[in-house]
């Protein structure tokens, strides 16, 4: 089956830094999905952005479908964003299943 | 309204109960999902609803029982758990529709089997 990698696995920044996190997926996909998790476990909708680059306030991101990889980018990072950011693909081909990183943990200190 | 909501949100039980878990969507999607999802570990894939219909069961053991009564309305049957069964349990729905299978998840049901 598809392989999502995520990096950096921990990522400890102070408030007011930027950040990029990476997503590497093993194969052609028809949906990709980020997610951040908050500390009470409700996984919370980014991105949907299967290819090109999409922007959201302070975050954006960047999908480039042929070379088999997404960026998410959080700028002026703050306290509310720690928590756990998950990439989710699914595989082309009509799979249902979302298959997902093992996540980023980000820490945003004060 | 993109809002899937799940009861209850905490879950104690004992190895012999009986319990439910409930997701509720209505936004109109047609697919459903359980995930369950441990401690430091990223959501897995239990069982998928299509139309209403089970689609995806990833070989789950037989004490969780999913069922989807309409549409908006998924499910999770529980008997006979073992400790190693307590997680996080989270629902999701999705359009469903070619092109785009967005999926949006619920808050969750933290259960504890004791």
């Amino acid at each position: 089956g598809i392989q999502v990698e995520q990096s950096p696995p921990d990522l400890i920044l102070q408030e007011g830094a930027n950040s990029t996190l990476r997503c590497n997926f093993s194969d052609s996909v028809n949906n990709l999905q980020w997610f951040h998790q908050n500390p009470w476990g409700q996984l919370i909708n980014l991105f949907y952005i299967p290819s090109g680059t999409k922007q959201n306030g302070r975050l954006s991101a960047t999908t480039v479908a042929t070379e088999r990889y997404s960026l998410l980018y959080i700028s002026s990072s703050q306290t509310t964003d720690s928590g756990v950011y998950f990439c989710a693909v699914h595989n082309q081909g009509g799979s249902e299943k979302l298959v997902f990183g093992k996540g980023t943990k980000l820490t945003v200190n004060p | 309204d993109t809002e899937v909501t799940q009861t209850p949100k905490h879950l104690v039980m004992g190895m012999t109960n009986k319990k439910s878990l409930k997701c509720e969507q209505h936004m109109g999607h047609r697919a459903m999902y359980w995930y369950k999802q441990k401690a430091k570990k990223p959501p897995e894939l239990m069982f998928v609803y299509s139309y209403e219909k089970l689609s995806i069961n990833e070989s789950v053991p037989s004490r969780f029982s999913p069922e989807c009564p309409n549409s908006s309305l998924l499910n999770l049957h529980l008997h006979a758990l073992q400790p190693e069964d307590s997680a996080l349990y989270l629902c999701a729905s999705s359009h469903r529709t070619s092109g785009r299978n967005e999926q949006y998840f619920g808050p969750g049901t933290r259960l504890t089997v004791t």
